[in-house]
């Protein structure tokens, strides 16, 4: 199983601050040029909410503050000025096999 | 407008059954794979078991394989999963999700299953 291991597990930001979450995988998750890396964004009473896929492809709708980076193993999600609605739970998630796999999370908190 | 909703949650005893359904609206729901996703209390989500556009692949988690077991009616548009012998550690919200590419991205409110005593 690929095991993603997600730093650091919590994280204290000012408003508009910058934030960067790390995700590191156990194996490549790299395929045909695409990382088969996405990140969640889960508040509480919610479920998981896509935020990027493939590493750095932001779905639609979601702010452009909010960006991903990485390719192999190691990846980072960015919220470059946190707002107070970015106060959440983040994971990381591998969908290159199965088992799909998550990381434990990072909570983003105001500081 | 995509929604997914799933039902059949509840209290149940260690040994017992449930079985919990997703039905699927606004989606080509025949083209595309179905996934189930429990996540318990304070902890991340867990991949449970995954089920192709036509139902002729399934793939299950190791924690689950024997026990449990997801199929789909394309015709009404709702995935089950048949959960068989639960134990304590089955407890969870359990959520379906949409697969495109394999990646889970449109997810359910989620039914709480609670297995206990």
């Amino acid at each position: 199983d690929i095991v993603m291991t997600q730093s650091p597990d919590s994280l204290a930001v000012s408003l508009g601050e910058r934030a960067t979450l790390n995700c590191k995988s156990s194996q490549s998750v790299l395929y045909n040029s695409n990382s088969y890396v996405a990140w969640f964004q889960q508040k509480p009473g919610q479920p998981p909410k896509l935020l990027i896929s493939g590493a750095s492809t932001r779905e639609s709708g979601v702010p452009d503050r909010f960006s991903g980076s990485g390719s192999g193993t190691d990846f980072t999600l960015t919220i470059s000025s946190l707002q107070a609605e970015d106060v959440a739970l983040y994971y990381c998630h591998q969908y290159y096999n199965s088992p799909w796999t998550f990381g434990q999370g990072t909570k983003v908190e105001l500081k | 407008q995509l929604q997914l909703v799933e039902s059949g949650g509840g209290v149940v005893q260690p040994g017992r059954s449930l079985r919990l359904s997703c039905a699927v609206s606004g989606y080509m729901f025949s083209s595309y794979g179905m996934h189930w996703v429990r996540q318990a209390p304070g902890k991340g989500p867990e991949w449970v078991a995954g089920i192709w556009f036509d139902g002729n692949k399934k793939d299950y988690a190791d924690s689950v394989k024997g026990r449990f077991s997801i199929s789909r009616d394309n015709f009404n548009n709702t995935v089950f999963l048949q959960m068989n012998t639960l134990r304590v550690e089955d407890s969870a919200v359990y959520y379906c999700a949409t697969s495109s590419f394999s990646l889970l991205d449109y997810w359910g409110q989620g039914t709480l299953v609670t297995v206990s005593s």
